[in-house]
């Protein structure tokens, strides 16, 4: 398996405070993708990267924000957290090429 | 664009029974084809794959899944199940070009029970 931790692994929050996850991984995968899991929804893109500061939005991208600045390093902020956003995140790193997708233990986010 | 559509939110078997669980997908291009397993209060594991190789496509834990393009379908398989294979099962296609090239778009999950 890949080398994929996520940081905090829980977080309660309050409504209106940014909040940052993190995604470390150790197998120099090129991308790296943000993913929230929702009851019913499966999994929803939020944003990916394909490479350093390489970023874009996916499906479910408003109220997020994310940076890379280092192969290993994926960022995900929410810049004002709502209760909408109580999800549990995933990152999940791809050697690239339509090879399998990693993915890491998850973040479970209550916003109160 | 593509989409996936599990039918059944939840299967239950009895252990020894076998194991259905039924993914269709649209895409506007051949699609890559994956199921994922994901165990309580963890990650998800790739299951299986299909890449445009073989149709039959045998995974992990004795699990397989057949594509079947006239019926848009990648319904998972598994002649005996245990009950280890309780879990939440994904189904997922991949788009190969447009705008929905490199991109992983997820079923609703089928929760899986198996009863001794």
């Amino acid at each position: 398996d890949a080398g994929i931790t996520q940081s905090p692994r829980h977080k309660v929050t309050e409504t209106g405070t940014p909040v940052t996850l993190r995604c470390h991984q150790t197998e120099n995968h090129r991308y790296m993708y943000w993913y929230r899991q929702d009851p019913g929804h499966g999994l929803r893109l939020i944003h990916y990267s394909y490479g350093v500061k390489d970023t874009d939005k996916g499906e479910v991208s408003d109220g997020y924000s994310v940076s890379r600045s280092k192969t290993e390093d994926f960022l995900l902020t929410l810049e004002s957290a709502t209760s909408s956003q109580t999800s549990v995140y995933f990152c999940a790193t791809e050697q690239g090429g339509y090879n399998e997708q990693f993915f890491g233990p998850g973040t479970r986010l209550t916003v109160l | 664009a593509q989409s996936v559509t599990q039918l059944g939110s939840h299967v239950s078997v009895s252990e020894g029974a076998l194991v259905l669980l039924r993914c269709n997908y649209s895409s506007s291009v051949p699609p890559y084809l994956f199921w994922y397993v994901q165990y309580p209060n963890q990650g998800l594991q790739l299951l299986l794959k299909y890449t445009s190789a073989a149709t039959l496509v045998k995974g992990i834990n004795g699990f397989e899944a057949e594509f079947k393009k006239s019926e848009t379908s990648f319904h998972l398989t598994k002649p005996s199940a245990h009950m280890s294979d309780a879990a939440e099962y994904f189904c997922a296609v991949r788009g190969a070009g447009g705008t929905s090239y490199g991109k992983l778009t997820f079923g609703q999950g089928t929760i899986l029970t198996v009863h001794p």
